[in-house]
């Protein structure tokens, strides 16, 4: 079974901290997104990485792929309340193209 | 109005009885997928259908069935619920033709399910 182990589970911090969410896999993805879900919604999508290596910024969100393409990170910088919400990050294999697999989340709280 | 919907958003039943969940998308998308998302363990995959004729088990399947009535329409069905059914379920959708972002997926708002 191919995981995509995601830490950490809960991540409580004040305002004006930085944090930094992990995914990890032994697989190799031929992408990864990374989804935001607040409560009574659906995940949204953020970002969609591609290529090993690659760094997108989304405001104050910086999203990187592994060089090879087996993990892939989020780090929010100066964290608002407004950020409080659930970070899934998902992968797509060659093997598996159309299905996504999806990490076991992350909560995030950011109190004022 | 909202481009994947989801019907009801919550149901509380009863073990032993039967349930349809139902997803609607106005996206035009040809892919389907229904998903149970449970604390700590995130979104996993049910099933899946990538076209009208198409259906496929995903990685919790067993005590769940889907029908896809039309393009824009694909159900889920508890035939016999338990009380570890109970979770929030989500419909999305993706479009197999779009080259943009990779298998974007877009979910409905969920329904949530308490299984008594």
């Amino acid at each position: 079974t191919q995981l995509l182990e995601q830490s950490p589970q809960f991540l409580s911090i004040q305002e004006g901290e930085n944090l930094t969410v992990y995914c990890n896999s032994s697989s190799v993805f031929s992408s990864l997104q990374w989804y935001r879900q607040e409560p009574g919604e659906g995940p949204v999508l953020l970002v969609t990485v591609v290529t090993g290596g690659e760094v997108k910024k989304l405001k104050r969100l910086t999203f990187q792929f592994g060089d090879a393409r087996k993990d892939s990170s989020l780090h929010i910088t100066a964290a608002q309340p407004g950020d409080t919400g659930l970070y899934l990050c998902a992968g797509v294999t060659r093997s598996n193209t159309g299905k996504l697999i999806f990490g076991q989340g992350t909560t995030l709280q950011v109190k004022p | 109005d909202a481009d994947v919907t989801q019907t009801p958003r919550n149901r509380i039943t009863k073990t032993g009885k039967r349930i349809m969940l139902e997803c609607s998308q106005t996206k035009g998308h040809d892919r389907m997928y229904w998903y149970r998302q449970d604390p700590g363990l995130g979104l996993r995959l049910i099933y899946y259908s990538f076209d009208v004729k198409d259906i496929n088990k995903g990685e919790i399947s067993d005590g769940y069935s889907v029908s896809r009535q039309a393009q824009a329409k694909f159900s889920l069905s508890l035939e016999s619920a338990i009380p570890n059914q109970t979770a929030l379920y989500f419909c999305a959708t993706s479009d197999s033709s779009w080259q943009g972002n990779d298998n974007e997926q877009f979910f409905g708002p969920g329904t949530r399910l308490t299984v008594l």
